[in-house]
């Protein structure tokens, strides 16, 4: 059985400070790992994934996360956000079926 | 092209009404998805299809029929539906290659269901 927790439900940032949102899993089996983002009234969009490798891995727009074994941890990282960061978050681990369960959701409102 | 498309954006019916949610992805991919989501929530999955065939159903109520007609194409047909049922409907497509569970799902933009 795998979960995600997602530390944070709301994380409001002023712009161009450093922001990070927090991803909590647990699993029986290989860990893949990826983070979704949603702007309003749209779908979901990768951000980023970890599948092997590198523990450092860099996604689009400037996010970045870091994958730990021993805290089970993804954290979402970015080193200064813009205002059109604004969106909900979300952190998901894969299933051998495929199926992906995510995390309940972090929304980043940042503030001018 | 990592495009996928849902029709329509947004969608009306009464409790009694039919209507159908389409998805449609030119990517080649042989896994495709409907999800739920309700507002503030993260996405539920619904249906997996692989190959053309239903792989899984999340103890779904009959009144969501899905349907898929070719590779590219994933319908919903909706049925007597409930006000609870309001929500946003996503689709998601993924290449299914064997042992391919690190494969990234693309979603569509979602059709925003609203039930009288």
């Amino acid at each position: 059985a795998q979960s995600v927790t997602q530390l944070d439900s709301q994380v409001p940032v002023f712009e161009e400070a450093p922001v990070e949102l927090r991803c909590n899993y647990s699993s029986s089996v290989s860990v893949y790992l990826f983070w979704y983002v949603q702007y309003p009234n749209q779908g979901l969009q990768l951000l980023l994934k970890y599948l092997s490798g590198s523990t450092l891995v860099k996604g689009i727009n400037g996010f970045e996360a870091e994958f730990n074994k021993s805290q089970t941890s993804f954290h979402l990282r970015k080193p200064s956000v813009h205002i059109s960061d604004t969106a909900e978050y979300f952190c998901a681990v894969s299933s051998p079926a495929r199926q992906l369960t995510f995390g309940s959701g972090t929304q980043l409102t940042v503030l001018p | 092209d990592t495009e996928v498309t849902q029709t329509p954006k947004h969608l009306v019916m009464g409790m009694t009404n039919k209507k159908s949610l389409k998805c449609e992805q030119h990517m080649g991919h042989r896994a495709m998805y409907w999800y739920k989501q309700k507002a503030k929530k993260p996405p539920e999955l619904m249906f997996v299809y692989s190959y053309e065939k239903l792989s899984i159903n999340e103890s779904v109520p009959s009144r969501f029929s899905p349907e898929c007609p070719n590779s590219s194409l994933l319908n919903l047909h909706l049925h007597a539906l409930q006000p609870e049922d309001s929500a946003l409907y996503l689709c998601a497509s993924s290449q299914d290659r064997p042992g391919g569970f690190q494969e990234t799902q693309y979603f569509g933009p979602g059709t925003r269901l609203l039930v009288l």
